[in-house]
């Protein structure tokens, strides 16, 4: 069984943190995503890795940035954590270039006061 | 405009009832058509996926893309209280790597 995991369900952090949000996958996958999940918006992709230390924007890329130093770990890094920054966040990973069947982790719920 | 659009529901409907949820898109380019299904608190996962045309069939699941329409539909026959979750079309362009578009989701209620 495939396996993501998140290394948080709920984070509470103040404006201006740095922020560290941390994903894992079991199944030695090639590709990961970083995605936000918000009301009425769906998913929309922030970055995706195709191969370590291999990154690629996403569609809302801005406040964002990706770290892949090992090919199971793939890590979001909000350097200066906003309000409009709250969502739910979702890893993913995938396997080549069938990366229409994506496995996504539990998700971590962000909230920034 | 959005490239895929969703009605966000939220759906209810009784047990034993035929569900029907729909998408809609704009790019002519999508190929690949997929439905993931969301649990409260879970991540999505991914349910049924269908390439270019026509009808896919799992259980009672059919999945239906009608691309001179740009349409694509996910039935639920015999509906069950454990179908109760968000449902999510997703479309992606073929060749190479292309990313995944989603739909905003559709929340579904199934009520004994």
């Amino acid at each position: 069984d495939v396996k993501v995991t998140q290394s948080s369900r709920y984070l509470v952090k103040r404006t201006g943190e740095k922020v560290f949000l941390e994903c894992v996958q079991d199944m030695d996958h090639e590709n990961m995503f970083w995605y936000r999940q918000d009301p009425g918006l769906g998913l929309r992709l922030i970055y995706f890795s195709y191969d370590v230390k291999m990154k690629e924007k996403g569609d809302i890329p801005e406040g964002y940035s990706v770290s892949r130093e090992k090919k199971e770990r793939f890590s979001l890094i909000l350097e200066s954590a906003s309000t409009n920054q709250t969502s739910m966040y979702l890893c993913a990973s995938s396997t080549g270039t069938a990366n229409y069947e994506q496995y996504f982790g539990p998700g971590t719920r962000l909230t920034v006061t | 405009q959005k490239e895929v659009e969703q009605d966000p529901g939220p759906l209810s409907v009784p047990e034993g009832a035929i569900v029907s949820l729909n998408c809609t898109y704009s790019n002519s380019a999508f190929q690949y058509f997929m439905w993931y299904r969301q649990y409260s608190r879970k991540g999505p996962e991914l349910l049924m996926y269908t390439y270019s045309s026509g009808n896919k069939e799992d259980g009672r699941f059919t999945a239906q893309v009608d691309k001179s329409s740009k349409y694509i539909s996910l039935f639920i026959r015999d509906s069950q209280p454990s179908d109760s979750a968000t449902y999510l079309c997703a479309m992606r362009k073929t060749g190479g790597y292309n990313k995944l578009i989603f739909g905003a989701g559709t929340r579904l209620a199934v009520h004994p």
